[in-house]
C-alpha cells in the first residue's frame, strides 16, 4: 500500500492564480482531512470529509474549496491564491472513524508570491 | 474551546538519557490523544494512540500516558538515541469532532551523540 499520497510536492504560485492539491489514499478510509502547518501556529484544520460526496469546514476554511467525488481522493482548491496561503499542506485519513489512528501524507509545500 | 499545549518548545539531551515530553489539554472530556513524530520536511508519523478509556500505551522504547482529570499526557522515551531527534506533536480528539484533531505546536527534540 502506498498509504496517503499528495500531489504536487512543491508549487510556486503568483497572487491570484488558482490550483488544486490532490490527496489520494489506498486504504479504503472513510474520513479525510486537509490541514495547513505554519511556523508558530501548528497544524490547523481547513476542511474535512466523513465519506464520499461529503465535505465540511474546519477551523480555517476561507479561500479554499474541497471535493470528495471518489472515496479515495480528496481535492483542495485555492480559488485565488494569496501570500497568506503560503504554507505546508497535509492530507490525512482515518479508517472507521474517530478514535482511529490518523495517517498523514508527506505534504505539499506551497509558496504564493 | 479545546486547546493543546506542549512545553518546552525545544529540548536537547545527551544520548542515552531517558526523557519525558509533556502535553496538556483544556477539556477533560477528551476522546483520544495521539502522539506523532515529524522529521524535517516530512509528514507526520503516528507513534501512539491512547483512547479515553486507557491510561497508557507502549511501543518499544516509547510509553505514552493519559490523565484526563489533570488534563495531561506524557511521552516517555527510554534510552534516547540520535535517531530520536525530531519534532514530537501531540493531538487531542473530542467526541463529536468527527475525528478532527487539535494539535499542540510540538516539542523539537535534539539528542546529542
Amino acid at each position: 500500500n502506498a498509504g496517503v499520497t499528495q500531489t504536487p510536492k512543491f508549487r510556486v504560485l503568483k497572487t491570484g492564480q488558482s490550483m488544486t492539491l490532490l490527496c489520494a489514499q489506498d486504504m479504503n478510509h472513510e474520513y479525510m482531512y486537509w490541514y495547513r502547518q505554519d511556523p508558530g501556529m501548528g497544524l490547523r484544520l481547513i476542511h474535512y470529509s466523513v465519506g464520499e460526496g461529503t465535505t465540511a469546514k474546519g477551523e480555517v476554511p476561507d479561500g479554499y474549496n474541497v471535493s470528495r467525488l471518489k472515496k479515495q481522493n480528496f481535492l483542495l482548491g485555492l480559488e485565488s491564491a494569496a501570500p497568506s496561503q503560503t504554507s505546508v499542506y497535509f492530507c490525512a485519513s482515518i479508517n472507521r472513524g474517530p478514535g482511529d489512528t490518523q495517517y498523514f501524507g508527506p505534504g505539499t509545500r506551497l509558496t504564493v508570491l | 474551546k479545546q486547546e493543546v499545549t506542549q512545553i518546552p518548545a525545544a529540548l536537547s539531551v545527551p544520548e542515552g538519557e531517558n526523557l519525558v515530553l509533556n502535553c496538556s489539554f483544556t477539556d477533560s472530556a477528551i476522546y483520544n490523544l495521539q502522539w506523532f513524530r515529524q522529521d524535517p520536511g516530512k509528514g507526520l508519523t503516528s507513534l501512539l494512540l491512547i483512547q479515553s478509556s486507557q491510561r497508557e500505551q507502549t511501543s518499544g522504547r516509547l510509553n505514552a500516558s493519559l490523565d484526563k482529570s489533570s488534563g495531561r499526557s506524557t511521552l516517555y522515551i527510554a534510552a534516547s538515541q540520535p535517531g530520536d531527534s525530531a519534532t514530537y506533536l501531540c493531538a487531542g480528539g473530542w467526541r463529536g469532532s468527527q475525528g478532527n484533531l487539535i494539535f499542540g505546536k510540538g516539542t523539537k527534540l535534539s539528542v546529542k551523540p
